[in-house]
């Protein structure tokens, strides 16, 4: 079963901060949080990924609360390219598996 | 950044035929892929670790005698639907991590395959 907790779905305006939040309260202290999104009929493209630490990259940021029970993704600038399945997956060091929850289904609108 | 591509994108079969899939790894080594299979408006379920040289791990509930799995070589893993019905039809996507990468360095998908069973 997954590990995490996500809204079904949110909306966001074109241009400003889409913020997805996910809930991960049993994490363990070995296990990353990764963040992927699925556009339409396509595979997982991978976003960012964190352990503990607040993380950056050229697609977003990944904020990690100090007792890590949960994060946020962070697209600074929305587009509505960025229109997706959003999905938070928690997975420890030592398994290269991933499970997939729901998500949240992000719509960004004109 | 690592790339893996599915063959064919797409593809329909009549009942009771077999079809073939193909994961590559082209930039990568990867001694472990995994095939998920996704149904509409569902999320990723998965199906199967494909392991180089070594026989597949199937999760509970999948047939590993219907969905047959070869992984011969570090860029390329099959997966194969014998006897195809259509409750098989589905979106079936691979994923694979650099085997030389970092212990946390991310899994990259294909594109998935459409498989349309008539």
């Amino acid at each position: 079963d997954a590990k995490t907790t996500q809204p079904p779905s949110m909306d966001c305006a074109e241009g400003r901060a889409a913020n997805l939040p996910c809930n991960h309260s049993t994490i363990s202290g070995n296990e990353y949080v990764y963040w992927y999104r699925q556009i339409h009929s396509q595979g997982p493209q991978y976003i960012i990924h964190g352990l503990k630490n607040n993380e950056t990259n050229e697609m977003a940021s990944l904020i990690i609360t100090e007792d890590r029970k949960s994060s946020t993704l962070i697209l600074p600038h929305a587009t509505l390219r960025d229109t997706a399945v959003y999905y938070c997956i928690v997975s420890p060091l030592n398994t290269d598996k991933l499970i997939f929850g729901t998500g949240t289904r992000l719509q960004v609108f004109p | 950044g690592a790339v893996v591509s599915q063959h064919p994108s797409r593809v329909i079969c009549k009942s009771g035929t077999s079809v073939k899939i193909e994961c590559r790894s082209l930039d990568f080594q990867a001694t472990t892929m995994f095939w998920y299979r996704q149904f509409p408006k569902q999320s990723l379920m998965l199906m199967a670790t494909s392991n180089e040289g070594s026989k597949a791990t199937y999760e509970q509930g999948v047939e590993k005698d219907k969905f047959l799995i070869n992984h011969a070589s570090l860029t390329l893993s099959t997966l194969t639907v014998t006897s195809a019905h259509p409750e098989d039809s589905s979106f079936y996507i691979c994923s694979a991590r650099d085997s030389q990468g970092a212990q946390n360095s991310p899994l990259h998908f294909g594109n998935g395959t459409r498989l349309t069973v008539t």
